[in-house]
């Protein structure tokens, strides 16, 4: 497509659930990002992938969290038995190359509200 | 730590008023610093682009400034319009991690 692409573009949960927020990346971006925001946090980098890897996934909140990338296009971030502090807005991003001057493009991201 | 922070939080000008958005970042390691647009309920647009060996970079009525040794940047913003109205974030890829440091925003309304 011509841009990021996230799904669902809103999420209603119960806490306990599990959620899957899926990210669609530009066509041919090597580099592909999860952010999330939320109210008095700002923007706060989760993890990112180079391809399908992921070398450094220190900025997931916890060990609820976690992502894969494969076929080095689409990405999915897991979150397992929601919390209502996991409410936010979850943004993915990618650009051509990771750790080059190219700028991250967003997407819409998914609003995930836990009740 | 990288620590960026923008002032000011919140700024309402008139239409046609030129501004100045203001981005400081506490170490100079940087790759690049991005300011980036955000509309209500949507993702970041990026604007502007300064690699660490610029100096400025301008796109239309937009024109940033980066200044690495002291730790600044400003977003100007010429002839300002209703439609400029949006979150303004500045961010810097960091040298030692490559991750993009937002900092807290500043939120822009333009009144017609």
């Amino acid at each position: 497509g011509a841009g990021v692409s996230q799904s669902p573009s809103n999420k209603v949960t119960e806490k306990g659930k599990d959620v899957e927020l899926r990210c669609d990346p530009i066509s041919g971006h090597t580099a592909l990002y999860w952010y999330r925001q939320s109210l008095g946090q700002g923007l706060e980098f989760l993890i990112y992938f180079q391809g399908n890897s992921a070398p450094d996934k220190s900025g997931l909140p916890s060990d609820r969290f976690s992502a894969e990338r494969t076929g080095g296009s689409v990405s999915t971030l897991t979150i397992q038995r929601t919390q209502q502090e996991d409410s936010a807005v979850y943004l993915c991003a990618s650009s051509l190359a990771f750790g080059n001057n190219q700028p991250q493009h967003f997407g819409d991201g998914t609003r995930l509200s836990i009740l | 730590k990288q620590e960026v922070t923008q002032i000011p939080a919140a700024l309402s000008v008139p239409e046609g008023e030129n501004l100045v958005l203001n981005c400081s970042f506490t170490d100079s390691a940087i790759y690049n610093l991005q300011w980036f647009r955000q509309d209500p309920g949507k993702g970041l647009t990026s604007l502007l682009l300064i690699q660490s060996s610029q100096r400025e970079q301008t796109s239309g009525r937009l024109n940033a400034s980066l200044d690495k040794s002291s730790g600044r940047s400003t977003l100007y913003i010429a002839a300002s319009q209703p439609g400029d109205s949006a979150t303004y974030l500045c961010a810097v890829v960091s040298s030692n991690t490559g991750k993009l440091i937002f900092g807290q925003g500043t939120t822009l309304q333009v009144k017609p």
